[in-house]
């Protein structure tokens, strides 16, 4: 069974940072892309990036580019979003999701930005 | 940002049939695959329609998914209560690099 499980979220001020896991189980993680994708509470999604297999390739949403890296660890089965000078805007669940184009969704981690 | 626009809502009765709607361009769904999410009340969102029109193992055949030029839908037959939920279009888009959502469309059973 495919079971992705985020963690990393909580309550940050403003231009803070903050790095999001993702343990990946149940499939072979190093063949598949990943990525993230955000909810901000009442919203709608929205793509933030995604990586490669081997990391080699990595694509981003414009407004988090040069603040968020995405990346990860085939040896943990995992996967990483740091993210760094936040905003309040960035506030929302952030899913973890198997493939470039997402079949499987973890649960989500919260991210609050505020003071 | 919403790439793709989707009607806010939908609803009908027990049964009834319901579609729902994504409009795009032709650096998305002019160009590329078209996926279907179902988000039920606060739950992660799942994938309901793979590839245009395949439903992924689990998924009732109540479930339909179309794409012609710029835009799609997706069928709803044999409305159900649990069908409650907020659906959501996605397709690549080429001149973003990006995956693109849809604005969302909210299921309501009356």
């Amino acid at each position: 069974e495919v079971q992705l499980v985020e963690s990393g979220g909580g309550l940050v001020q403003p231009g803070g940072s903050l790095r999001l896991s993702c343990a990946a189980s149940g499939f072979t993680f190093s063949r598949n892309w990943m990525t993230w994708v955000r909810q901000a509470p009442g919203k709608g999604l929205e793509w933030v990036a995604n990586i490669k297999q081997d990391g080699s390739e990595k694509y981003y949403v414009d407004s988090v580019k040069g603040r968020f890296t995405i990346s990860r660890d085939n040896a943990k089965n995992s996967l990483y979003l740091q993210m760094n000078s936040l905003r309040a805007e960035d506030t929302a669940m952030y899913y973890c999701a198997r493939g470039e184009l997402p079949d499987y969704w973890g649960q989500g981690t919260l991210v609050t930005v505020s003071s | 940002q919403s790439v793709l626009t989707q009607p806010p809502s939908a609803s009908g009765t027990p049964g009834q049939r319901v579609t729902i709607s994504c409009s795009g361009s032709s650096s998305n769904i002019g160009s590329n695959y078209v996926f279907w999410y179902q988000q039920l009340p606060g739950t992660a969102p799942k994938l309901l329609i793979d590839r245009n029109n395949l439903r992924p193992s689990g998924v009732p055949d109540r479930f339909s998914g179309s794409k012609s030029g710029t835009s799609a839908s997706l069928a709803i037959s044999g409305l159900r209560s649990e069908d409650e939920a907020d659906y959501y279009c996605a397709a690549w888009d080429e001149s973003l690099s990006g995956l693109v959502f849809g604005t969302g469309t909210k299921v309501t059973v009356l």
